[in-house]
């Protein structure tokens, strides 16, 4: 196993556009979860999945926001009609319980 | 509103020196504190957890110290060296979540050689 991958790497997009990213975790770990970082800023909260349940879903995510995790595997965050607001790196982690996350490298979207 | 903080000024110190992080935290008290390395354009890596009743957690050149006291944590690299160069986050867990983990804003070390 590899770690948790995460694709695209890179994601330029138009104003008003949609865009899906995806994560692959950690074969063996039950927990997933989204983060959001800005530069010069720590990871923030976005949402939780424990097998294919969301648990949680932080406010920061607006009606745009939407992520799945069909079958407990792997997970997909979509963002409706992007705004330049959106631009920021996206990052995927996993783990078994809560002592530990191994992140992905991210998707960093940028919205022109 | 319960906070992780870390000084936002980066920390510039010489090739063998000990480089000392600080983390506070407010309005709250974590179970514990985890430590994370975040190199640029890529993802926080894991490097140590430490539970409050612990007072110091060690790992290879790495230490970290946990006062409840003073609701701080403080992470050391011993002889530091320029591949260390990177930022460091603290984060814990929200005192009403046992998997929305908070993180600070991270501070930036360079170690000149």
């Amino acid at each position: 196993d590899t770690g948790v991958s995460q694709n695209p790497r890179h994601k330029i997009t138009k104003r008003g556009q949609n865009v899906t990213f995806r994560c692959d975790p950690i074969s063996e770990h039950n927990r997933l979860y989204w983060y959001r970082q800005t530069l010069g800023q720590g990871p923030e909260f976005l949402t939780y999945f424990q097998n294919e349940a969301q648990l949680e879903k932080s406010r920061l995510l607006s009606d745009r926001f939407s992520a799945e995790r069909p079958k407990g595997s792997f997970s997909t965050l979509e963002i409706q009609r992007t705004e330049q607001g959106d631009s920021a790196m996206y990052l995927c982690a996993s783990s078994l319980d809560q002592f530990g996350y191994t992140f992905g490298s991210g998707t960093r979207l940028t919205v022109v | 509103s319960q906070k992780i903080e870390q000084n936002s000024e980066a920390l510039n110190i010489q090739e063998g020196k000990t480089a000392t992080l600080t983390c506070n935290y407010t309005n709250y008290s974590p179970a514990y504190l985890q430590w994370y390395r975040q190199d640029p354009g890529r993802g926080p890596v894991f490097l140590l957890l430490i539970r409050e009743n612990e007072k110091e957690k060690r790992k290879e050149r790495l230490k970290v110290t946990f006062d409840t006291t003073l609701k701080q944590s403080l992470f050391h690299i011993t002889a530091s060296q320029p591949a260390d160069s990177a930022t460091y986050l603290c984060a814990s867990f929200r005192m009403d979540s046992s998997y929305k983990l908070i993180f600070g804003s991270g501070t930036r070390l360079l170690v000149r050689p």
